[in-house]
């Protein structure tokens, strides 16, 4: 089962910030936060992730809580290309650990 | 760089044949790569994780049998359906440990069984 909670939809008028919310209260210790965005008919792309400090890079921006119970995902000026789901993971450090997917947030970016 | 790419990107069938899936990482050696099934309006399911040299490890509910995959070079693996039948049409994707120990995906393959 999926160890994260986000909204099944968001709408973002373009331009404008999108900010994804990310609910992971049983995370632990080890278990860094993931975020993946899937493009219709596409493969997951990655987007960035981080253990416990905010994370920067040239697509987006990831803030976790202190308690690291929760995380955000900022997408600073939207655009129509941004339309997609976004998926937060959870998972341990170890690379052979497979992502497990829930259903994600469908993003909406409009006009 | 960390790209991983997949053929053919779509492919019909006739019930009863097989079909054969490449995943390839382009720039980076995947000991570990992974096979996941999207259904329509529905998040990617894991099927498989694929480790080099040595034989797969399935998800619970996946028939190895039908669902073949070799991981015999650190830059491929395939995945082979035999015997389709129209309830395996689906959108395929593979993923390979990369950098970093992130996941790569590949762009997907769509799988239509007549």
């Amino acid at each position: 089962d999926a160890k994260t909670t986000q909204p099944p939809s968001m709408d973002c008028a373009e331009g404008r910030a999108a900010n994804l919310p990310c609910n992971h209260s049983t995370i632990s210790g080890n278990e860094y936060v993931y975020w993946y965005r899937q493009i219709h008919s596409q493969g997951p792309q990655y987007i960035i992730h981080g253990l416990k400090n905010n994370e920067t890079n040239e697509m987006a921006s990831l803030i976790i809580t202190e308690d690291r119970k929760s995380s955000t995902l900022i997408l600073p000026h939207a655009t129509l290309r941004d339309t997609a789901v976004y998926y937060c993971i959870v998972r341990p450090p170890s690379g052979n650990t497979p992502l497990v997917f829930g259903k994600g947030t469908r993003l909406s970016v409009i006009a | 760089g960390a790209v991983v790419s997949q053929h053919p990107s779509w492919v019909i069938c006739k019930s009863g044949t097989s079909v054969k899936i490449e995943c390839r990482s382009l720039d980076f050696q995947a000991t570990t790569m992974f096979w996941y099934r999207q259904f329509p309006k529905q998040s990617l399911m894991l099927m498989a994780t694929s480790n080099e040299g040595s034989k797969a490890t399935y998800e619970q509910g996946v028939e190895k049998d039908k669902f073949l995959i070799n991981h015999a070079s650190l830059t491929v693996s395939t995945l082979t359906v035999t015997s389709a039948h129209p309830e395996d049409s689906s959108f395929y994707i593979c993923s390979a440990r990369g950098p970093g120990d992130t996941q790569y995906f590949g762009p997907g393959t769509r799988l239509t069984v007549l």
